[in-house]
């Protein structure tokens, strides 16, 4: 079973949709839960993270953990054009020792359409 | 913007052949990684390194090596390119626990 399951897609919407991207996951020493964007030809940047459980919410995104089971969200309020890219889940365990390495999704490949 | 940057941004090559990927950061980051990801697949760790003249092997077997003699800079060598070395290889680095700056990467095609 791979660490990290993530649905690649592809997911297609039209303009205004709510967006919801999911990942599940096994290792449960894993404490750090990320997204991040990558647009066709470029490298991935962090669009959100949390710690542990909970929700985040960053103007029409928003993350949402739930570590009892074992499964994080990315929802994706009022998708535009602009939106349109390929976003992956990405964990890590705690800080310290040898543990900075993130262990990513397959990524899902989102088109929004106008 | 993120300033690491990563050179060539196309490489096509001949097997056999020895091939340095170059990688550098101005932002000061101890933490430098390479990933291979391929269309459809996870971003896969190679090798990465914690500061100065420390490097480790990733999860995943690489048959590439690098080096960090300078902090800025992270470079991958492969020492006879194949053809099951054709990959898209992405460069990050990192000050912290998740916030990883990626490289445009370098789309390596081996004929």
């Amino acid at each position: 079973q791979k660490e990290v399951e993530q649905d690649p897609g592809p997911l297609s919407v039209p303009e205004g949709a709510i967006v919801s991207l999911n990942c599940t996951y096994s290792n449960s020493a894993f404490q750090y839960f990320m997204w991040y964007r990558q647009y066709s030809r470029k490298g991935p940047e962090l669009l959100m993270y949390t710690y542990s459980s909970g929700n985040k919410e960053d103007g029409r995104f928003t993350a949402q953990v739930d570590k009892s089971s074992k499964y994080i969200s990315l929802f994706i309020r009022d998708s535009q054009p602009s939106d349109s890219a390929t976003y992956l889940c990405a964990m890590s365990p705690p800080s310290g020792g040898s543990n900075y390495k993130l262990t990513f999704g397959k990524g899902t490949l989102l088109t929004v359409n106008p | 913007e993120a300033d690491i940057y990563q050179t060539p941004r196309y490489l096509v090559i001949g097997t056999g052949k020895k091939i340095t990927l170059e990688c550098s950061q101005t932002m000061g980051h101890d933490k430098m990684y390479w990933y291979q990801q391929d269309p459809g697949m996870e971003l896969h760790l190679i090798h990465y390194s914690y500061g100065v003249n420390s490097t480790e092997k990733g999860d995943l077997s690489s048959e590439s090596t690098v080096s960090r003699i300078r902090t800025e800079h992270f470079p991958l060598t492969l020492e006879s390119a194949r053809p099951s070395h054709t990959s898209q290889y992405l460069c990050a680095s990192s000050a912290g626990q998740f916030e990883a700056f990626f490289g445009q990467g370098t789309r390596l095609t081996v004929v």
